[in-house]
């Protein structure tokens, strides 16, 4: 079935380096791909979206890529901070449907 | 100023009990939904209302009933609880041809004992 799902489970950075988090997805029929992040017992919280028609979005220290040839999207967090430790989460949204489809999460682990 | 709140944050109780989950948007939408996050973190949707109109409705068991009085509340209720049910249930919402930003709330962990 149609899925997005993430190449690992729990990332470890030191604070300061730069994060990149991947994805890959499967439904050609995606109109949006956008990233969540969830700290602990709170709700995901929106941080970038891009359009399926584009490969490439910055926003404040975060730029997301995809690569609509391998059906992958990537995260990347520069000069991560502890505040980014989190879970991470990629999301597609499928042409004609309001709700999103999610991956499994990346756990990010920023060491002080 | 919370834009998307539930109550409880908390629930335990015994299997087989009914339950609800309430939740309230102040931002407007006119979309809401239920997801539904495991053990393993993984997030699921449940239901979506637009404008108190069911419109997604995912292989859930007929237990549970959504329900939107008004399109700024949409509370689900659980009948007869099992051991399965047991997970963190979000809220969300947004609105239909704004930005693909959902608002989620802070979830409501049920465990069922």
């Amino acid at each position: 079935g149609e899925s997005v799902g993430l190449h690992l489970p729990t990332l470890s950075v030191q604070e300061g380096d730069n994060s990149i988090i991947n994805c890959a997805y499967s439904n050609s029929a995606s109109d949006y791909f956008i990233w969540y992040k969830q700290e602990s017992g709170k709700g995901p919280q929106f941080i970038i979206d891009i359009r399926s028609n584009m490969d490439k979005r910055q926003g404040q220290r975060v730029t997301v890529l995809l690569n609509k040839t391998v059906k992958h999207l990537s995260l990347q967090i520069a000069a991560t901070q502890p505040g980014d430790s989190a879970v991470y989460f990629c999301a597609e949204r499928d042409t004609g449907r309001r709700a999103l489809t999610f991956g499994s999460g990346t756990r990010l682990q920023v060491q002080p | 100023d919370t834009a998307v709140s539930q109550t409880p944050k908390y629930l335990v109780t015994q299997m087989g009990n009914d339950k609800s989950i309430k939740c309230e948007q102040n931002l407007g939408h006119d979309t809401m939904y239920w997801y539904k996050q495991d053990s393993k973190k993984f997030l699921k949707i449940m239901f979506s209302y637009n404008n108190k109109e069911l419109i997604i409705n995912e292989t859930v068991p007929n237990r549970f009933s959504p329900k939107s009085p008004d399109k700024a509340h949409l509370n689900l209720h659980i009948n007869s609880l099992e051991l399965g049910d047991s997970a963190v249930y979000f809220c969300a919402s947004s609105q239909v041809g704004g930005p693909t930003e959902a608002f989620f709330g802070q979830g409501t962990r049920l465990t069922v004992v």
